[in-house]
């Protein structure tokens, strides 16, 4: 089965540039998760999703992050203008609904903003 | 609030002997606890979940964890550990009434020497 798919893989580019990152969930899977990982933060929940409905973005640090699932199969999470402090491996996750479900993650966009 | 602490950040054991990673958690309510474990350049991987059906939950890999309310831990042990088992892992607990939110420990780096 194919599990929670994330792209790119690595993104290196400039301070002020626009950022998008990709996720395609889990099939049939009605949560999904973005989150940031950084040495000094470690990981850090930013939005979620419901079909397809933002629940909960408090943990979005500013308004240059944005994020957006048009439909069940697809998010973006979006940075702009992007800063150096932005860079961290930035996971997706999903999960089905009900109580108690795990979690299934991505293997990460590692972004670098030089 | 629901909350988890992980005692140790590092953890250094020879191939072949038990492995204990301590958890305590804070929880009003009844928690829903999970622990994951990070291998480099990788996502979360799940190890093992708590929902109140058993005390002693078993794992992939080998690995258990006992939860004890008395204690309010939840710690992850394994009878002896293999080279492969070198990782991150994170002891993690929903948010009761929080949809599928997870709180995330600060986690435990796993080091296995020959």
């Amino acid at each position: 089965d194919a599990g929670v798919i994330q792209s790119p893989r690595h993104e290196v580019t400039e301070m002020g540039q626009e950022v998008t990152l990709r996720c395609k969930p889990i099939s049939g899977h009605d949560y999904l998760f973005w989150y940031r990982q950084t040495m000094m933060r470690g990981l850090e929940l930013l939005i979620y999703f419901n079909n397809n409905v933002p629940i909960d973005d408090s943990g979005m640090p500013e308004d240059r992050f944005s994020a957006k699932m048009p439909n069940a199969s697809f998010s973006t999470l979006k940075i702009q203008p992007s800063e150096p402090r932005d860079s961290a491996v930035y996971f997706c996750a999903s999960s089905p609904q009900g109580g108690n479900q795990p979690q299934h993650f991505g293997d990460g966009t590692r972004l670098s903003i030089l | 609030a629901q909350s988890v602490t992980q005692l140790d950040s590092h953890v250094s054991v020879s191939e072949g002997t038990p492995v204990l990673l301590r958890c305590n958690y804070s929880s009003s309510y009844s928690p829903s606890l999970f622990w994951y474990v990070q291998h480099p350049n990788k996502g979360l991987q799940l190890l093992l979940k708590y929902t109140s059906a058993a005390t002693l939950v078993k794992g992939i890999n080998g690995f258990e964890a006992e939860f004890k309310k008395s204690e309010t831990s939840f710690h992850l042990t394994k009878p002896s550990a293999h080279m492969s088992d070198a990782a991150e892992y994170f002891c993690v607990v929903r948010l009761t009434g929080g949809g599928n939110k997870l709180t995330f420990g600060t986690g435990t780096q796993l080091k296995v020497e020959l």
